[in-house]
């Protein structure tokens, strides 16, 4: 079946320092997403992106859909504390709607 | 307004027996998905209610897993028999529907999850 492969696994980084994690496919997204998941809760969208080399902001984050639709990146300027959880692509290629393929995530820790 | 509520938030079963999840969407929205994510792995699309129906449940692992959602407001998920690789976190999420463009692909409200422990 078709595949998201997000990287890093996983961050360590200092308060204030710039994030930047990907995901890539072989296949082609219609749709890409970013959300995020803090302890104990659900997953929360951040970006969704809808077309082809589209940017988009949110706050301090930023994302894109790639040009051939087979990758997304997101960024984190001047990371936080609360910036801290396991940060999730997504995309849909077509199957019914909400029927996401996820990544395995990036786990992001931040040290004040 | 109340988010997607979950119930239990753990559960720990013996191998063999039943279980059964709840959740409760966002009231008016008409679609319901389910999905599950097992240690170390991604999470996994189980399946998608539209109203009481089932619109896709490609997901859905086998036939010990049985989804329903009478009356098109919550739903359940059981698990009978449980094996041990159906340990994992099972999330519920809902969205409004599509009428008027309203929704977008993507905009699912999850809830916590329940944690299902099969010993």
């Amino acid at each position: 079946g078709q595949q998201l492969n997000q990287s890093p696994q996983s961050m360590f980084i200092q308060e204030g320092e710039d994030v930047s994690m990907n995901c890539t496919s072989s296949s082609i997204f219609n749709t890409w997403l970013w959300y995020k998941q803090d302890p104990g809760e659900g997953p929360v969208l951040l970006i969704a992106l809808y077309k082809a080399g589209e940017l988009t902001s949110n706050g301090r984050l930023t994302a894109q859909f790639g040009i051939t639709r087979k990758d997304s990146f997101l960024n984190i300027s001047a990371s936080i504390p609360s910036d801290v959880g396991i940060y999730f692509c997504a995309g849909q290629s077509g199957g019914s709607q909400g029927n996401l393929i996820f990544g395995k995530g990036t786990k992001l820790s931040v040290k004040p | 307004e109340a988010g997607v509520t979950q119930f239990p938030s753990h559960s720990v079963i013996e191998k063999g027996q039943t279980v059964t999840l709840r959740c409760d969407p966002i009231s008016g929205h008409d679609n319901l998905y389910w999905y599950r994510r097992v240690m170390g792995k991604e999470i996994k699309f189980l399946l998608h209610f539209v109203k009481e129906s089932k619109q896709d449940e490609s997901g859905m692992p086998n036939n010990r897993f049985l989804a329903e959602r009478t009356g098109g407001t919550y739903s359940t998920l059981k698990v009978q028999p449980a094996e041990l690789e159906d340990s994992g976190v099972y999330f519920c999420a809902s969205s409004q529907d599509i009428a008027g463009g309203r929704w977008r692909t993507g905009e699912l409200f999850f809830g916590e999850g329940s944690r299902l422990t099969v010993l």
